[in-house]
């Protein structure tokens, strides 16, 4: 079945450091690939998607690219604020049949002043 | 264009007990899916309607039970509510068709005692 590995957190960064958080993902077919990010008390926001291979999801200076021959979809972020201290998860879902959402365990990033 | 709305927020139960969440999908959005989201993990997929019918089913007992209606509102049923049952329930609306990301809403926030 379909399954979604990140790496575990938590993570913390000083304001303006570098983000990576790393995911990678198996998967029959090719499916499209997202980052969800989860505030403390609240639902899921779609950060960023990528539906084809070579493809780069973009979003409030986040950045991922689907990278189908390492099986990955690794979240950076130049600069980091205070304001993207939340929980991170990477996710999949099928390009064909029902849209069932993998996710994976989800990565918290705290950032500091 | 109103988001998901899920009620109620937040709900005490007692073992044993049976619960219903529900879940107003966004406006155009005729396939719903429900996850629960335990403490520190990702959601899991519970189920998926599409145009009333349940068209995907994740790895939970028959005891978790939904409905969708015909405005493509839907209910999550619990029956027999067991301690482990505690935990985030998230509703996901979206269009029907491939690579189409889901819209979540805020989440119902249970807690069996």
């Amino acid at each position: 079945g379909n399954s979604v590995t990140q790496m575990e957190g938590p993570v913390t960064l000083s304001e303006e450091a570098f983000l990576t958080i790393n995911c990678t993902y198996t998967a029959t077919g090719y499916p499209s690939l997202f980052w969800y990010v989860q505030y403390p008390g609240e639902g899921l926001q779609l950060l960023l998607k990528a539906t084809k291979a070579d493809d780069k999801g973009s979003n409030k200076g986040f950045e991922a690219t689907y990278r189908k021959e390492t099986t990955s979809f690794h979240l950076e972020k130049g600069s980091v604020q205070v304001s993207d201290s939340a929980v991170y998860f990477c996710a999949l879902s099928p390009r064909r049949g029902y849209q069932k959402v993998t996710f994976g365990t989800g990565t918290k990033l705290q950032v500091i002043p | 264009e109103t988001g998901v709305t899920q009620s109620p927020t937040h709900l005490i139960k007692t073992r044993g007990q049976q619960v219903t969440l529900r879940c107003s999908s966004q406006s155009g959005h005729n396939t719903v899916s429900w996850y629960q989201q335990a403490l520190g993990q990702g959601p899991q997929f519970i189920f998926q309607y599409y145009r009333e019918e349940e068209n995907g089913r994740g790895n939970f007992p028959p005891r978790f039970s939904g409905l969708q209606f015909p405005n493509y509102s839907s209910e999550l049923n619990v029956n027999a509510l067991e301690l482990d049952d505690s935990a985030l329930y998230l509703c996901a609306s979206y269009p029907n068709g491939a690579n189409t990301e889901a819209f979540f809403g805020q989440g119902t926030r249970l807690t069996v005692v």
